[in-house]
């Protein structure tokens, strides 16, 4: 019972290189979720896949690029890194499809990016 | 907006004390859910809860969905170490697709041996 995976756990970027967060699901699940989780801030959504083929923003998209690559796969890329996109970065998916939202989500475990 | 303001923020108690965490909004929700985030983990879901004035227990850990749906609580009984963790509470966005959740900025619970 795999659920939810994610890789890297960990990564140290410099400014201005670029990298990709994988995240795959193995739950045969609809959505799928970036968010980033700062001290202080929570959760907050980068980007959504609502169902395959389709992406849209979230709270936090900006300097960020995803990904649905097939129903099982949701990557982040990050472009240009900045210190700022320092933070801890979760995916999640849930069986939701449509408007109707009680489906509960199922998380990574996350993958740790310091940028400096 | 549909915002979600969770109470306290930080909580430490001895084990074997209990406790109560508070998730308020100005919104009606069609659901709620709570999730315990573990230091280095991602959030996992404990419940949901769907009709107003509902009660889950699961365990020690007993949620209560507002008769106007527009609260949520959370009371643990006996607490134990193992307890310890953020508790975040969310719910369905309106008129979003794709089962988009908000998310409160949770409580961070410190139970001391």
């Amino acid at each position: 019972n795999a659920g939810v995976t994610q890789t890297p756990k960990f990564q140290v970027l410099k400014t201005g290189q670029s990298m990709t967060l994988q995240c795959a699901q193995d739950m045969n699940h609809n959505s799928m979720y970036w968010y980033r989780q700062d001290p202080g801030m929570g959760l907050r959504l980068i980007y959504y896949s609502a169902s395959e083929g389709t992406t849209d923003k979230g709270e936090v998209p900006n300097g960020y690029n995803v990904s649905r690559l097939n129903k099982r796969e949701f990557s982040l890329r990050l472009e240009s890194a900045a210190p700022s996109q320092t933070s801890v970065y979760f995916c999640a998916s849930s069986r939701g499809k449509g408007y109707v939202a009680n489906y509960g989500y199922t998380f990574g475990s996350g993958t740790r990016l310091t940028v400096v | 907006t549909q915002l979600l303001e969770q109470s306290p923020q930080f909580l430490s108690i001895q084990e074997g004390e209990n406790l109560t965490v508070y998730c308020n909004s100005s919104s009606v929700f069609s659901s709620l859910q709570w999730y315990r985030q573990e230091p280095g983990e991602g959030p996992v879901l404990l419940v949901t809860v769907v009709t107003g004035g509902e009660v889950k227990k699961l365990k020690r850990l007993t949620f209560q969905f507002g008769d106007a749906r527009k609260d949520s609580s959370l009371h643990i009984t006996a607490a134990q170490p193992g307890d310890t963790g953020l508790y975040l509470c969310a719910g369905p966005t309106i008129k979003a697709a794709g089962n988009k959740l908000t998310f409160g900025g949770g409580t961070r619970v410190l139970v001391k041996p």
